[in-house]
């Protein structure tokens, strides 16, 4: 069992539709990542959060802690949403380990 | 454009060589990380630097090694290359290190091993 599990491995939407994408763990950590990565590989750092929750646009991240489980929030999505969306956290090594990511399809 | 910069951005050599790759951080940070994503492992760190020294390892093998030198760049240098070895390679930099830094990343270099 991955320390990094994510749900759904794959999700389509249509523009508009409210997103939510998991992430569990199973260890402690110290803080948690969601990344962004387009076609053609780059990575983009989306949140970075210990505790409760944070929003960035139409972007929404939440963690509890206690549950050991975070989810990514996406309001009306939009076609250039489309994207790998990673969670990632950092134990108390400070090493990042990942979830093996989530492909989104926003159809116009 | 997170202001991390990576060279080569594309790599392709032979099985058994030696190759270089280099990563700028961005101005003013300090730390500097290396990760490997392959198809079948996904992501997965490979090491840290802060202001030159060791921090961190992580899944590097013994044929990798990487040094970050005293103007805050980095090379990772991969020996004895295998196929298994072709990835993409992401280097990432933070102010500090420890919990509380956000990591920006630069483009990565694809690597493929033939």
């Amino acid at each position: 069992k991955n320390e990094v599990e994510q749900s759904p491995q794959n999700l389509t939407a249509q523009e508009g539709e409210f997103i939510t994408i998991n992430c569990s763990y199973s260890v402690g950590i110290s803080a948690l990542h969601w990344l962004q990565q387009h076609p053609g590989g780059g990575i983009v750092s989306l949140f970075m959060l210990s505790s409760g929750k944070k929003k960035h646009g139409r972007l929404i991240a939440t963690i509890n802690i206690q549950e050991k489980h975070s989810s990514l929030h996406i309001t009306a999505s939009h076609p250039r949403d489309s994207a790998v969306y990673i969670c990632a956290v950092m134990g108390s090594n400070y090493k990042l380990t990942f979830g093996k990511g989530t492909l989104l399809t926003v159809n116009p | 454009d997170s202001g991390v910069t990576q060279t080569p951005k594309h790599l392709i050599t032979a099985t058994g060589q030696r190759v270089t790759l280099r990563c700028s951080p961005r101005s003013g940070d300090l730390s500097v990380y290396w990760y490997q994503q392959s198809l079948d492992q996904g992501l997965q760190f490979l090491i840290q630097y802060y202001n030159g020294e060791e921090r961190a390892k992580g899944n590097i093998l013994e044929r990798f090694s990487a040094q970050q030198f005293p103007d805050l760049h980095s090379e990772l240098n991969l020996s004895s290359l295998e196929l298994g070895d072709s990835a993409l390679y992401f280097c990432a930099s933070s102010v500090g290190w420890g919990d509380n830094n956000e990591q920006f990343f630069g483009p990565g270099t694809r690597l493929t091993v033939l």
